[in-house]
């Protein structure tokens, strides 16, 4: 079975904070993906990457960026932590093209 | 952009009966798949069609893509209270790419009454 996990389901921050989003896949899969999921907007595209360090902005990148050092995990990262950042984010990996995903960590930013 | 709809966005049905769920996208679909999310969790890959007919199920669960009308459709038969939850349609707006492409539908809220 492939699993995807994800470091925390619950996480909660202060605005300016740094947050670390960590996603882990064991299944050797090349793609990764990170999005976000609101209500009324559905889920959207931050970032994925295709390869070990190889990265490419999706629909809304600002105020995030991705680090991919090895090909099983891959961190998101609020650089200075806003309110409208508040969200459920989905971690997700793909060999071809079905993407699996992990359980989702809701971020709350006060 | 490639859009996808969903029909109906919510459906409360009693246990034990039939229920459809349809998915339709304003472009061509090269690949449709079909998730399902728990409340505030992950979503859980349930099938993928990718030709025009095609029909696959998983336990009461049957997936059909009419290529033509660029619809699929989500039947389940004999509805429990374990098949409650959110799904959702996705397809690859584009055939060659690394999903980054991937469009969602809205979602579809399910509640199964006992």
């Amino acid at each position: 079975d492939v699993k995807v996990t994800q470091s925390s389901r619950y996480l909660v921050k202060r605005t300016g904070e740094k947050v670390f989003l960590e996603c882990v896949q064991d299944m050797d899969h090349e793609n990764m993906f990170w999005y976000r999921q609101d209500p009324g907007l559905g889920l959207r595209l931050i970032y994925f990457s295709y390869d070990v360090k190889m990265k490419e902005k999706g629909d809304i990148p600002e105020g995030y960026s991705v680090s991919r050092e090895k090909k099983e995990r891959f961190s998101l990262i609020l650089e200075s932590a806003s309110t409208n950042q508040t969200s459920m984010y989905l971690c997700a990996s793909s060999l071809g093209r079905t993407q699996y995903f992990g359980p989702g960590t809701r971020l709350t930013v006060t | 952009s490639q859009e996808l709809e969903q029909s109906p966005q919510s459906l409360i049905v009693q246990e034990g009966k039939n229920l459809t769920i349809n998915c339709t996208s304003s472009k061509t679909l090269y690949g449709l798949y079909w998730y399902k999310q728990k409340y505030g969790e992950g979503l859980i890959f349930l099938m993928m069609l990718q030709k025009g007919g095609e029909e696959k199920s998983h336990e009461k669960i049957t997936a059909k893509l009419d290529e033509k009308k660029q619809q699929s459709s989500l039947h389940i038969t004999a509805s429990q209270p374990s098949h409650a939850g959110i799904y959702l349609c996705g397809a690859d707006a584009r055939p060659d790419n690394y999903g980054q492409n991937f469009v969602f539908g809205p979602g579809t809220r399910l509640s199964v009454l006992p």
